[in-house]
């Protein structure tokens, strides 16, 4: 069964320092993955997303992710985090079917 | 454009009562789903909707109902509500999930006493 872990349930960082948000998921071919953004009180925002292609892919925000297949891995990077960072994140991966599986968040706080 | 609308933003309900959540979406997406978001569990897939008149099961299913009547509409409906099923439910939409993503609405907060 395809599984999705965040292994680190928060994370802290201080402001302009870089960020990295682990993501591993276990599925047997290349499954479709996403990371997503929640401010509170909030919906989910995508963030950026991999299915195929260049394996280092950009999205808003100034993240970037990369997909490592040898490691089973979609890793979220960010040179330099803003206060306005603080959230928590969301790796999640789908088959090719609609349903995706979602990991269970790190929460990411940013010190002045 | 409003995206996706979830209302109501907050709910309390007895245990076995009834209700529905309403989700609407005006940027004409065939998918739509419902997740709960539940403390240090992610967000788990309720039901899902391909399309107008197509629904089919999640994770999660058991005590929701669904149905899909129109495109913009998917509501989703507790038949008899128990203290399990306080959470946070999520209803998203897409024009192709696998390579669009979802576009999510801002949730409604049910609490059931």
């Amino acid at each position: 069964a395809q599984s999705v872990t965040q292994p680190d349930i928060h994370i802290t960082v201080s402001e302009g320092a870089s960020l990295e948000l682990r993501c591993n998921y276990s599925y047997g071919a290349t499954p479709y993955l996403f990371w997503y953004v929640q401010s509170p009180g909030q919906g989910l925002q995508l963030l950026l997303k991999y299915f195929s292609g260049d394996t280092l892919v950009q999205g808003i925000k100034g993240f970037e992710a990369e997909f490592k297949r040898s490691q089973s891995s979609f890793n979220l990077r960010k040179p330099s985090v803003h206060w306005s960072d603080a959230a928590e994140y969301f790796c999640a991966v789908t088959s090719g079917t609609y349903k995706y599986i979602f990991g269970t968040g790190t929460r990411l706080k940013v010190l002045a | 454009n409003a995206g996706v609308t979830q209302t109501p933003k907050f709910q309390v309900l007895k245990t076995g009562q009834s209700m529905t959540l309403q989700c609407a979406q005006d940027m004409n997406h065939e998918y739509m789903s419902w997740y709960r978001q539940d403390p240090g569990m992610g967000l788990r897939l309720i039901h899902y909707s391909v399309g107008a008149g197509i629904t089919d099961q999640g994770e999660v299913p058991n005590g929701y109902n669904v149905s899909r009547s129109t495109t913009e509409d998917f509501p989703l409906r507790l038949l008899s509500a128990a203290p399990s099923q306080t959470s946070v439910y999520f209803c998203a939409s897409s024009n192709g999930p696998n390579l669009h993503g979802y576009t999510f609405g801002s949730g409604t907060r049910l609490t059931v006493v």
